[in-house]
């Protein structure tokens, strides 16, 4: 079954760490993107990557890193300049065709900071 | 600043009745809208879209209107199930695959 695999899925961080969120897809999909929520605030955008080698940040950037060395993977590392850590992280793809046939969401992370 | 914006943050409706969730926005070059529905802990899942150039899509028990001028959209869900019970989000894109724009979600209770 192809789909969006994100791992783990609660994750535990001690403040002052760098942690990684991996995403991976058997889609075939060339864009990938991180999204976070946090209660009362919809999803936010952290980076995307239309393409591989290539991302953009997104409104909510400051505090993360991303890579797409393969087209499968969009791993997010939270460093610990980021402020507030704590929500629930989503991966998607979709498929570039210009225009939204909706987007593939993984199941998310949950990270908390203790 | 938000460019999508769902000012209902909950709404309950009796079983077998409709229920509509409204959406705005400010950007004007958005052309293609869609909705999406969450349970607690999982990924959203999408539910319908509708591009500019319509007013209205209908996906069964779904139905998506879209009214330009006040730059609106309302998803509407009859009958409403209990199964419908879940966190609702109107997101937006403009044309070029640029990534899409949530709202903050209106969580819908269907009461049985």
């Amino acid at each position: 079954d192809g789909g969006i695999t994100q791992s783990p899925k609660y994750l535990f961080r001690k403040e002052g760490q760098n942690v990684t969120l991996s995403c991976e897809q058997n889609l075939n999909h060339d864009a990938m993107y991180w999204y976070r929520q946090d209660p009362g605030q919809g999803l936010r955008l952290i980076y995307y990557s239309q393409i591989v080698n290539d991302f953009q940040k997104g409104d909510i950037a400051e505090g993360y890193s991303v890579s797409r060395e393969k087209k499968e993977s969009f791993p997010l590392t939270v460093t610990s300049a980021q402020k507030n850590p704590t929500a629930f992280y989503l991966c998607a793809s979709n498929s570039d065709r210009g225009y939204h046939y909706g987007y593939t969401f993984g199941s998310g992370t949950r990270l908390t900071v203790v | 600043d938000q460019q999508v914006k769902q000012n209902s943050p909950s709404l309950s409706v009796q079983e077998g009745r409709i229920s509509i969730l409204n959406c705005d926005y400010t950007n004007s070059m958005f052309d293609y809208f869609l909705w999406y529905k969450k349970y607690p802990a999982e990924g959203p899942t999408f539910l319908i879209s509708i591009s500019s150039i319509k007013d209205k899509n209908e996906d069964g028990r779904f139905t998506v209107f879209l009214n330009k001028s006040a730059k609106h959209l309302s998803l509407h869900i009859v009958p409403s199930q209990p199964g419908d019970s879940a966190v609702y989000f109107c997101a937006a894109s403009a044309f070029g695959n640029t990534p899409l724009v949530f709202g903050k979600g209106t969580r819908l209770s269907v009461i049985a």
